[in-house]
């Protein structure tokens, strides 16, 4: 299953919101998992089961979608938040695929 | 507290053997699937093959398989990730990571990398 992102860079100001898209090439289900990655660190878990948030992730991080189309939401982006976001879909364990990830910058 | 550390850089030549290590604490080392994930430099992420502990069931990614070897020693929680020849475009950054439980197919807790470096 291929997964594909879009952006592949956003530019936002902090405080505004940003949307990130990823598409699978068949159904995964709600089986869709986004990471985030800061540089120079390793990734993140934020969401699973396509919209639950991960123990300790803010409540600015909302999640939505379903079989091939999902989306990441931040709300109000704060200077933490401007990192690579990636999908992976977890639906044909165990073969898992990453999406190519949507770089978030600032503005 | 859930940790992976992993075993520091890696400078190799071309055909050169490698094994990396990912030592794991504060929690059942045998309970929980491992992974490797791959991150070649500004690319994506790309998941290699996962090992169980408790049995050593190993799976591969189709492109990785009979590339990489997975291992684990369960006396000392520790997982592997072991090459026989390297070739320069096995520079990459490579995680191990810790399958959830809870939701199998996620990765909920990562180690820190190790980078390797294959250049004559």
């Amino acid at each position: 299953i291929m997964m594909t992102q879009s952006p592949a860079t956003l530019s936002v100001s902090p405080g505004e919101r940003a949307t990130l898209s990823c598409r699978a090439s068949q159904t995964v289900s709600s089986n869709l998992a986004w990471y985030q990655q800061k540089p120079g660190q390793a990734p993140r878990l934020l969401i699973y089961g396509a919209s639950t948030r991960a123990t300790g992730i803010p409540a600015r991080f909302s999640a939505s979608g379903s079989e091939t189309e999902f989306t990441l939401t931040i709300s109000s982006l704060q200077s933490e938040d401007f990192a690579v976001y990636y999908c992976q879909q977890y639906t044909n364990w165990p073969l898992l695929t990453f999406g190519g990830g949507t770089k978030v910058e600032i503005k | 507290e859930v940790q992976l550390v992993q075993s520091g850089a890696e400078m190799k030549k071309p055909g050169d053997s490698l094994r990396i290590s990912c030592e794991t604490s504060g929690y059942k080392f045998f309970a929980y699937w491992i992974a490797w994930v791959r991150q070649m430099p500004g690319k994506d992420l790309e998941w290699m093959g996962i090992i169980y502990p408790a049995d050593s069931d190993t799976r591969y990614s189709p492109s990785f398989q009979g590339q990489v070897s997975i291992s684990v020693d369960k006396s000392i929680s520790t997982a592997y990730l072991q090459w026989s020849s390297l070739r320069a475009s096995d520079t990459a950054m490579y995680y191990c990571v810790r399958h959830s439980i809870t939701v199998a197919g996620t990765f909920d807790y990562w180690g820190q990398g190790t980078q390797v470096t294959v250049s004559a």
